[in-house]
Protein backbone atom coordinates (compact mmCIF):
# COMPACT_ATOMS: atom_id res chain seq x y z
CA UNK A 1 0.00 0.00 0.00
CA UNK A 2 1.26 3.49 -0.43
CA UNK A 3 2.28 5.69 1.81
CA UNK A 4 3.19 9.76 2.49
CA UNK A 5 6.12 10.49 5.37
CA UNK A 6 6.62 14.25 6.37
CA UNK A 7 9.46 14.14 8.54
CA UNK A 8 8.82 17.18 10.21
CA UNK A 9 5.90 17.41 12.46
CA UNK A 10 7.30 20.94 13.14
CA UNK A 11 9.22 23.96 11.09
CA UNK A 12 9.58 27.36 12.72
CA UNK A 13 11.36 29.38 10.14
CA UNK A 14 11.52 33.66 10.42
CA UNK A 15 9.67 36.19 8.16
CA UNK A 16 11.56 36.28 4.85
CA UNK A 17 13.45 33.45 5.17
CA UNK A 18 12.99 30.49 2.59
CA UNK A 19 11.42 27.19 3.37
CA UNK A 20 11.01 23.79 2.09
CA UNK A 21 8.54 20.82 3.67
CA UNK A 22 9.79 17.88 3.13
CA UNK A 23 7.64 14.72 1.35
CA UNK A 24 8.56 11.16 0.91
CA UNK A 25 6.19 8.61 -0.36
CA UNK A 26 5.93 4.88 -1.15
CA UNK A 27 4.67 3.91 -4.06
CA UNK A 28 5.10 0.94 -7.28
CA UNK A 29 4.12 3.43 -9.80
CA UNK A 30 5.16 7.03 -10.60
CA UNK A 31 2.13 8.64 -8.63
CA UNK A 32 0.26 12.09 -8.64
CA UNK A 33 1.53 14.61 -6.16
CA UNK A 34 0.20 17.11 -4.14
CA UNK A 35 0.35 19.52 -1.95
CA UNK A 36 -2.42 21.33 -0.02
CA UNK A 37 -2.41 23.70 2.78
CA UNK A 38 -4.97 24.83 6.02
CA UNK A 39 -5.23 27.27 7.86
CA UNK A 40 -6.76 26.93 11.31
CA UNK A 41 -11.04 25.88 11.19
CA UNK A 42 -10.41 25.61 7.23
CA UNK A 43 -10.58 23.15 4.74
CA UNK A 44 -7.94 22.01 2.56
CA UNK A 45 -6.71 24.71 -0.25
CA UNK A 46 -5.38 23.35 -3.57
CA UNK A 47 -0.93 24.73 -3.16
CA UNK A 48 0.15 22.37 -6.78
CA UNK A 49 0.20 19.41 -7.91
CA UNK A 50 2.69 17.08 -10.23
CA UNK A 51 0.87 14.62 -12.70
CA UNK A 52 3.81 14.29 -15.01
CA UNK A 53 6.04 16.39 -17.64
CA UNK A 54 8.13 19.28 -15.47
CA UNK A 55 9.18 18.17 -12.65
CA UNK A 56 9.42 21.72 -11.12
CA UNK A 57 5.93 22.87 -10.81
CA UNK A 58 5.03 25.92 -9.85
CA UNK A 59 1.84 26.75 -7.29
CA UNK A 60 -0.46 29.81 -5.70
CA UNK A 61 1.23 32.18 -3.31
CA UNK A 62 4.49 31.99 -4.75
CA UNK A 63 5.18 28.10 -3.73
CA UNK A 64 6.73 25.36 -5.71
CA UNK A 65 7.66 21.99 -6.01
CA UNK A 66 9.83 19.43 -7.52
CA UNK A 67 9.44 15.53 -7.68
CA UNK A 68 12.82 13.62 -7.85
CA UNK A 69 12.52 9.98 -8.94
CA UNK A 70 15.34 8.75 -7.09
CA UNK A 71 14.58 10.01 -4.04
CA UNK A 72 11.17 9.11 -3.71
CA UNK A 73 10.16 13.03 -2.86
CA UNK A 74 8.47 15.97 -3.65
CA UNK A 75 9.55 18.57 -1.36
CA UNK A 76 7.32 22.07 -1.25
CA UNK A 77 9.34 25.51 -1.47
CA UNK A 78 9.65 28.92 -1.00
CA UNK A 79 11.98 31.76 -1.76
CA UNK A 80 10.42 33.82 0.89
CA UNK A 81 7.67 33.44 3.57
CA UNK A 82 5.22 35.78 4.55
CA UNK A 83 3.80 35.70 7.98
CA UNK A 84 0.44 34.77 5.96
CA UNK A 85 2.08 31.34 5.33
CA UNK A 86 1.46 30.22 8.94
CA UNK A 87 -0.32 26.65 8.45
CA UNK A 88 -0.27 23.28 7.72
CA UNK A 89 0.94 21.57 4.93
CA UNK A 90 0.14 18.44 4.20
CA UNK A 91 1.48 16.17 0.79
CA UNK A 92 -0.66 13.82 -0.81
CA UNK A 93 -0.26 10.64 -3.36
CA UNK A 94 -3.14 10.04 -5.51
CA UNK A 95 -2.74 6.38 -7.30
CA UNK A 96 -2.13 5.79 -10.72
CA UNK A 97 -3.46 3.09 -10.85
CA UNK A 98 -7.36 3.71 -10.81
CA UNK A 99 -9.84 1.92 -8.41
CA UNK A 100 -10.29 3.55 -5.24
CA UNK A 101 -9.35 7.25 -5.98
CA UNK A 102 -9.21 8.78 -2.57
CA UNK A 103 -5.28 10.30 -1.58
CA UNK A 104 -3.36 9.30 0.60
CA UNK A 105 -1.91 11.95 3.33
CA UNK A 106 0.76 12.49 5.51
CA UNK A 107 0.53 13.58 8.62
CA UNK A 108 1.23 17.26 8.01
CA UNK A 109 4.48 19.70 9.08
CA UNK A 110 3.06 22.93 11.27
CA UNK A 111 4.70 25.54 9.75
CA UNK A 112 5.05 28.92 12.27
CA UNK A 113 6.56 31.90 11.01
CA UNK A 114 8.87 34.18 13.39
CA UNK A 115 8.78 38.05 13.31
CA UNK B 1 -18.35 30.01 -8.44
CA UNK B 2 -19.23 28.34 -5.26
CA UNK B 3 -17.71 25.97 -3.81
CA UNK B 4 -17.71 22.97 -1.70
CA UNK B 5 -20.36 23.31 1.07
CA UNK B 6 -20.47 20.81 4.17
CA UNK B 7 -23.53 21.32 6.94
CA UNK B 8 -23.46 21.68 9.62
CA UNK B 9 -20.27 23.18 10.24
CA UNK B 10 -19.81 22.14 13.96
CA UNK B 11 -22.18 19.41 15.88
CA UNK B 12 -22.05 18.26 19.24
CA UNK B 13 -23.82 15.50 20.13
CA UNK B 14 -24.19 12.68 23.07
CA UNK B 15 -23.10 9.35 22.85
CA UNK B 16 -25.21 6.90 21.50
CA UNK B 17 -27.20 9.37 19.03
CA UNK B 18 -27.11 9.38 15.31
CA UNK B 19 -25.67 11.40 13.06
CA UNK B 20 -25.69 12.84 9.83
CA UNK B 21 -23.24 15.35 7.76
CA UNK B 22 -24.11 16.70 4.26
CA UNK B 23 -21.94 17.79 1.39
CA UNK B 24 -22.57 20.15 -1.35
CA UNK B 25 -19.96 19.42 -4.17
CA UNK B 26 -19.11 21.79 -7.25
CA UNK B 27 -21.47 21.88 -9.65
CA UNK B 28 -21.21 19.34 -12.14
CA UNK B 29 -18.39 17.80 -10.35
CA UNK B 30 -19.26 13.94 -10.64
CA UNK B 31 -16.83 12.22 -8.42
CA UNK B 32 -17.28 12.71 -4.44
CA UNK B 33 -15.06 12.50 -1.68
CA UNK B 34 -15.22 12.11 2.22
CA UNK B 35 -12.24 11.99 4.55
CA UNK B 36 -12.00 12.73 8.58
CA UNK B 37 -9.68 14.26 10.29
CA UNK B 38 -8.75 13.18 13.80
CA UNK B 39 -5.63 13.97 16.00
CA UNK B 40 -4.57 10.24 16.19
CA UNK B 41 -4.99 9.44 12.93
CA UNK B 42 -4.54 12.35 10.59
CA UNK B 43 -6.35 12.43 7.16
CA UNK B 44 -7.68 9.55 6.11
CA UNK B 45 -9.81 8.35 3.17
CA UNK B 46 -13.20 6.55 4.13
CA UNK B 47 -15.40 6.51 0.57
CA UNK B 48 -15.83 7.83 -2.89
CA UNK B 49 -18.77 7.83 -5.14
CA UNK B 50 -18.57 8.25 -9.16
CA UNK B 51 -21.87 9.57 -9.75
CA UNK B 52 -24.35 7.61 -7.04
CA UNK B 53 -22.50 4.73 -6.71
CA UNK B 54 -20.00 4.01 -4.38
CA UNK B 55 -17.48 1.14 -5.76
CA UNK B 56 -15.58 0.67 -2.28
CA UNK B 57 -17.05 1.22 0.66
CA UNK B 58 -13.84 -0.94 2.80
CA UNK B 59 -12.35 2.77 3.63
CA UNK B 60 -15.56 3.63 6.11
CA UNK B 61 -14.09 2.65 9.53
CA UNK B 62 -16.77 0.33 10.92
CA UNK B 63 -20.69 -0.43 9.77
CA UNK B 64 -22.06 2.36 12.33
CA UNK B 65 -20.69 4.54 9.37
CA UNK B 66 -23.03 4.60 6.14
CA UNK B 67 -22.93 7.45 3.05
CA UNK B 68 -24.95 7.94 0.42
CA UNK B 69 -25.55 10.25 -2.74
CA UNK B 70 -28.12 11.22 -4.63
CA UNK B 71 -29.11 12.58 -7.92
CA UNK B 72 -25.22 12.76 -8.65
CA UNK B 73 -25.32 15.80 -6.55
CA UNK B 74 -25.47 15.75 -2.54
CA UNK B 75 -24.14 13.32 -0.15
CA UNK B 76 -25.19 12.38 3.60
CA UNK B 77 -22.92 10.54 5.66
CA UNK B 78 -24.54 9.03 8.66
CA UNK B 79 -23.15 7.87 11.89
CA UNK B 80 -24.79 5.24 13.81
CA UNK B 81 -24.63 5.18 17.91
CA UNK B 82 -21.72 7.57 17.82
CA UNK B 83 -19.01 6.88 19.75
CA UNK B 84 -16.56 9.00 21.61
CA UNK B 85 -13.87 8.40 19.05
CA UNK B 86 -16.07 9.72 16.31
CA UNK B 87 -15.08 12.63 17.61
CA UNK B 88 -13.44 14.40 14.41
CA UNK B 89 -13.48 17.55 11.35
CA UNK B 90 -15.51 15.47 8.42
CA UNK B 91 -14.18 16.54 5.03
CA UNK B 92 -15.65 16.12 1.99
CA UNK B 93 -14.33 16.75 -1.50
CA UNK B 94 -15.63 16.73 -5.38
CA UNK B 95 -13.57 16.18 -8.64
CA UNK B 96 -14.68 16.84 -11.94
CA UNK B 97 -14.10 13.16 -12.40
CA UNK B 98 -12.91 9.98 -10.75
CA UNK B 99 -10.18 9.49 -13.68
CA UNK B 100 -8.00 7.68 -11.18
CA UNK B 101 -5.62 10.37 -8.81
CA UNK B 102 -5.25 12.41 -11.83
CA UNK B 103 -7.72 14.57 -10.38
CA UNK B 104 -7.89 17.44 -8.15
CA UNK B 105 -10.22 17.06 -5.42
CA UNK B 106 -11.65 20.33 -4.27
CA UNK B 107 -12.25 20.52 -0.22
CA UNK B 108 -15.29 21.73 1.33
CA UNK B 109 -14.56 23.65 5.22
CA UNK B 110 -15.56 20.20 6.90
CA UNK B 111 -17.97 19.42 9.71
CA UNK B 112 -16.34 19.15 13.08
CA UNK B 113 -18.06 16.78 15.21
CA UNK B 114 -17.69 16.32 18.96
CA UNK B 115 -19.49 13.32 20.59
CA UNK B 116 -19.99 13.67 24.13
Amino acid sequence: AQSVTQPDIHITVSEGASLELRCNYSYGATPYLFWYVQSPGQGLQLLLKYFSGDTLVQGIKGFEAEFKRSQSSFNLRKPSVHWSDAAEYFCAVGLSGGGADGLTFGKGTHLIIQP
Amino acid sequence: GAGVSQSPSNKVTEKGKDVELRCDPISGHTALYWYRQSLGQGLEFLIYFQGNSAPDKSGLPSDRFSAERTGGSVSTLTIQRTQQEDSAVYLCASSPSGAGGATTQYFGPGTRLLVL
